[in-house]
């Protein structure tokens, strides 16, 4: 009930691609869909993060798309630059200001020059 | 500002050893938390305070020990080091229980032998 399940484990596209993560989710009292963004030997920082009442966020090159009645989300990244490649984690929040922010396993990806 | 500073960097323990993990944070935040990361496990709560004085188990609490008697500072213990607790250890913060915003701290590795 409290899992997001994070696909795929590994990602290598070409620069200028668009690499597409995505996460589902079964408990619907999740209230907040952060992705972080991890560099190698570094901690994660929050990268973009969407609210169940909205269908897209776009910041920059990297756009949340989120579809409550399937109960997913996605992470799309434009015109993909090596300076990408990283760890990317999708994570969820339990509604009424728990602090359990429950992540998803982590998408390594690789974009090549 | 520093934000999440977190030492040493690197440990290296053998079994049954005991250690303190250091966190601080001067952003004043209510919220404090520790991970674990290991390959294809994601980011695991072990566990996270609310407050100078509270402290509450996470996913994966076994093994360690937390005490926050300071807003600034929440270290982990690990009481008898074992090779399962070989892993990289992380520090967050956030502002309080209603913030979204996670930051975490740049990670402890540690290996048991």
């Amino acid at each position: 009930q409290q899992q997001v399940k994070q696909s795929p484990q590994s990602l290598i596209v070409q620069k200028g691609g668009i690499p597409i993560i995505n996460c589902a989710y079964e408990n619907t009292a999740f209230d907040y869909f952060p992705w972080y963004q991890q560099f190698p030997g570094k901690g994660p920082a929050l990268l973009i993060a969407i609210r169940p009442d909205v269908s897209e966020k776009k910041e920059g090159r990297f756009t949340i798309s989120f579809n409550k009645s399937a109960k997913q989300f996605s992470l799309h990244i434009m015109d993909s630059q090596p300076g990408d490649s990283a760890t990317y984690f999708c994570a969820a929040r339990v509604q009424g200001g728990s602090e359990k922010l429950v992540f998803g396993k982590g998408t390594k990806l690789t974009v090549n020059p | 500002n520093a934000g999440v500073t977190q030492t040493p960097k690197f440990q290296v323990l053998k079994t049954g050893q005991s250690m303190t993990l250091q966190c601080a944070q001067d952003m004043n935040h209510e919220y404090m938390s520790w991970y674990r990361q290991d390959p294809g496990m994601g980011l695991r709560l072990i566990h996270y305070s609310v407050g100078a004085g509270i402290t509450d188990q996470g996913e994966v609490p076994n093994g360690y020990n937390v005490s926050r008697s300071t807003t600034e500072d929440f270290p982990l213990r690990l009481l008898s080091a074992a090779p399962s607790q070989t892993s990289v250890y992380f520090c967050a913060s956030r502002r309080d229980m209603d913030a979204y915003e996670q930051y975490f701290g740049p990670g402890t590795r540690l290996t048991v032998t």
